[in-house]
């Protein structure tokens, strides 16, 4: 079955400055790249995401870059702010209608004033 | 914003007890999910739901675990015979077409005494 790695498990940066965290994936058969920050005490929320067929996603501040070849995605958030302070999940799946997603074990994204 | 919605948000209950957590998708969804998060760790997949039947289930989904949608809104996950290694936060998710985002609850806090 599929299996994501994601590192680093904690990222400390400074307010303003971008973070990146980097997973990959093991299933070449897999297309859908989903990313997700949780909050304390909340559910994941998808925050972006990235099909197969395109190599680079961007919304205002957060971006998803995917090499196929290399069979890894990153999350990259620019000018952080405090309120970027959550855990981030990676996933992975490949998509046949109600199929599960894989995720990765998270980042601890910290974000110091 | 229509949300997935979970009761109850904290269940405790002693091993060999019977659970059922509930969960009410957004209401024009039709794919339906259980995942489950230990703590400190990353989010498992379950089981996915659709047009009442499963459609896949991950190695954890044993036969002490059953899902049900019992009316045109409700999304249950019962465990049969709870165990202390089911003590977990438990993820209600939906979606309305394939290849749409997943739409996460709060989550149910599960206690195994």
């Amino acid at each position: 079955g599929e299996n994501v790695e994601q590192h680093p498990s904690t990222l400390s940066v400074q307010e303003g400055d971008s973070a990146v965290i980097k997973c990959t994936y093991s299933d070449s058969a897999s297309n859908y790249f989903p990313w997700y920050k949780q909050e304390l005490g909340k559910g994941p929320q998808l925050i972006i995401d990235i099909r197969s067929n395109v190599g680079e996603k961007k919304d205002q501040r957060i971006a998803v870059t995917l090499n196929k070849t290399a069979k890894h995605f990153s999350l990259h958030i620019t000018e952080t702010q405090p309120e970027d302070s959550a855990v981030y999940f990676c996933a992975a799946s490949i998509r046949r209608g109600a199929d599960g997603l894989t995720f990765g074990k998270g980042t601890h994204l910290i974000i110091q004033p | 914003e229509p949300e997935v919605t979970q009761t109850p948000s904290h269940q405790v209950t002693q091993m060999g007890q019977e659970v059922i957590l509930r969960c009410v998708p957004i209401s024009n969804h039709l794919y339906f999910y259980w995942y489950r998060q230990i703590l400190g760790q990353k989010v498992e997949f379950l089981v996915s739901f659709y047009n009442n039947e499963i459609s896949e289930k991950s190695e954890i989904f044993d036969d002490q675990f059953s899902v049900e949608r019992p009316d045109g809104s409700n999304f249950t996950l019962k465990i049969r015979s709870t165990k202390l290694e089911d003590s977990a936060m438990y993820f209600c998710a939906s979606n309305d077409v394939k290849d749409s985002p997943l739409h996460f609850g709060n989550g149910t806090r599960l206690t195994v005494t």
